[in-house]
């Protein structure tokens, strides 16, 4: 499978600050890149979906001017978490899909504390 | 809307021994993929297997196999000589033939006892 790197595997911010979360899809191009959310023992929410060079498409009940997604390239998406609060807690994973692949690879996660 | 279903929160199995994970789903679509995806307590995703709808054969990979009964809409995930090493969750996930977007269920833990 491809892989994808997800940058930091865990972050600690204090509240009202900003985080940025790095994808990196570091063998194929990655024409759509997925950011989920997943809170302790449930599973992935869908937050948004983003295609190179396009805006992100963002699912219904999350928040667009908190949740700041760029996909600039073919191997790089971020997620910023701006002015953070200890509700946006929670383990974000993104994951990539290239225009010729059935199945979407996933990174390894970000765990964000906020505090 | 498409929803997938998971009535299992916890499984538990031997070692060396067969345990089959329920997956039921409702579409209006004919064509579509189906996925079974293991999350070990590393939180990384892993993909396990992958079914076409429009495939009549079960797929098999390995120590895992599916049985996918299209008319009741059911996927289930079947893992033979079970290994420790499978302890963990399991999300099965549908996604449209034209579409990217997963659609996951619920998960099912599963434990395996020496």
């Amino acid at each position: 499978g491809a892989v994808v790197s997800q940058h930091p595997s865990w972050v600690i911010c204090k509240s009202g600050t900003s985080v940025k979360i790095e994808c990196r899809s570091l063998d194929f191009q990655a024409t759509t890149m997925f950011w989920y959310r997943q809170f302790p023992k449930q599973s992935l929410m869908l937050m948004a979906t983003s295609n190179e060079g396009s805006k992100a498409t963002y699912e219904q009940g999350v928040e667009k001017d908190k949740f700041l997604i760029n996909h600039a390239s073919l191997t790089l998406s971020t997620l910023t978490v701006t002015s953070a609060h200890p509700e946006d807690s929670s383990f974000y994973i993104c994951s990539v899909k290239g225009r010729s692949n059935t199945e979407a690879f996933f990174g390894q996660g970000t765990r964000l504390t906020v505090v | 809307a498409q929803t997938v279903t998971q009535s299992q929160p916890e499984m538990s199995v031997q070692e060396a021994e067969t345990v089959t994970l329920s997956c039921t789903y409702d579409t209006s679509e004919s064509d579509y993929y189906l996925f079974w995806y293991k999350q070990p307590p590393s939180r990384q995703m892993i993909l396990v297997i992958r079914q076409e709808a429009y495939k009549q054969q079960n797929a098999t990979e390995n120590r895992f196999s599916v049985n996918f009964q299209k008319a009741a809409k059911s996927f289930s995930l079947k893992i033979s000589d079970s290994q420790l090493g499978d302890a963990a969750m399991y999300f099965c996930a549908y996604r449209g033939y034209n579409t990217d977007k997963l659609i996951f269920g619920t998960g099912t833990r599963l434990q395996v006892f020496p």
